[in-house]
């Protein structure tokens, strides 16, 4: 199947600094990769969906000029989380979509997440 | 709006025992389902789903799920349990392929020796 990795796998930071997390599709062309947040012992919240060469759309609530997302390429999304604070540390998690044509519908494959802790 | 809602945040059950992990959604239209699973400090792995047709899916490691329309459920089941199933349990659902994955709340479902 098809794979998406993440970078870092996991991140530490001091508070007030910014951090960029990367989401790769490494084997196929994703024109949609969504970002989740997963604080422990909870569910995922979708963040925002990114499209390549638009802006992202962010879900209620989410500060898009907190958590800035740059879709630059058809196989590259990126979060940037500025000014991070304790209260951002949790699990970061991409999905990228895959149009598969002989099916004529789309797949979603999740990235293995990145673990920010912010001090 | 669409929601999925897991009854049941955690599961207890004996190796060997039946696993049954409830999900229900909320849908104006028949939605795709997903049932993923979550290992500690890993990200997630698809374990099945429905889209169409045959409404029992089979899928890894021995689970399935029938999706069942008349009662809005997708539950998942395992007939004997195995140590390694300890983990946690997402189901989740989207509209069409090309919507928005939305997401329960999770079951974490441990397995007695």
């Amino acid at each position: 199947g098809a794979v998406v990795s993440q970078h870092p796998s996991w991140v530490i930071c001091k508070s007030g600094t910014s951090v960029k997390i990367e989401c790769r599709s490494l084997d196929f062309q994703a024109t949609t990769m969504f970002w989740y947040r997963q604080f422990p012992k909870q569910s995922l919240m979708l963040m925002a969906t990114s499209n390549e060469g638009s802006k992202a759309t962010y879900e209620q609530g989410v500060e898009k000029d907190k958590f800035l997302i740059n879709h630059a390429s058809l196989t590259l999304s990126t979060l940037t989380v500025t000014s991070a604070h304790p209260e951002d540390s949790s699990f970061y998690i991409c999905s990228a979509r895959d149009f598969l044509a002989n099916q004529q519908s789309y797949e979603q494959y999740f990235g293995p997440g990145t673990r920010l802790t912010v001090t | 709006a669409q929601s999925v809602t897991q009854l049941g945040s955690h599961v207890s059950v004996s190796e060997g025992a039946l696993v049954l992990l409830r999900c229900n959604y909320s849908s104006s239209v028949p939605p795709y389902l997903f049932w993923y699973v979550q290992y500690p400090n890993q990200g997630l792995q698809l374990l099945l789903k429905y889209t169409t047709g045959a409404t029992l899916v089979k899928g890894i490691n021995g689970f399935e799920a029938e999706f069942k329309k008349s009662e809005t459920s997708f539950h998942l089941t395992k007939p004997s349990a195995h140590m390694s199933d300890a983990a946690e349990y997402f189901c989740a659902a989207c509209e069409s392929s090309a919507s928005k994955i939305i997401f329960g709340s999770g079951t974490r479902l441990s397995i007695r020796p």
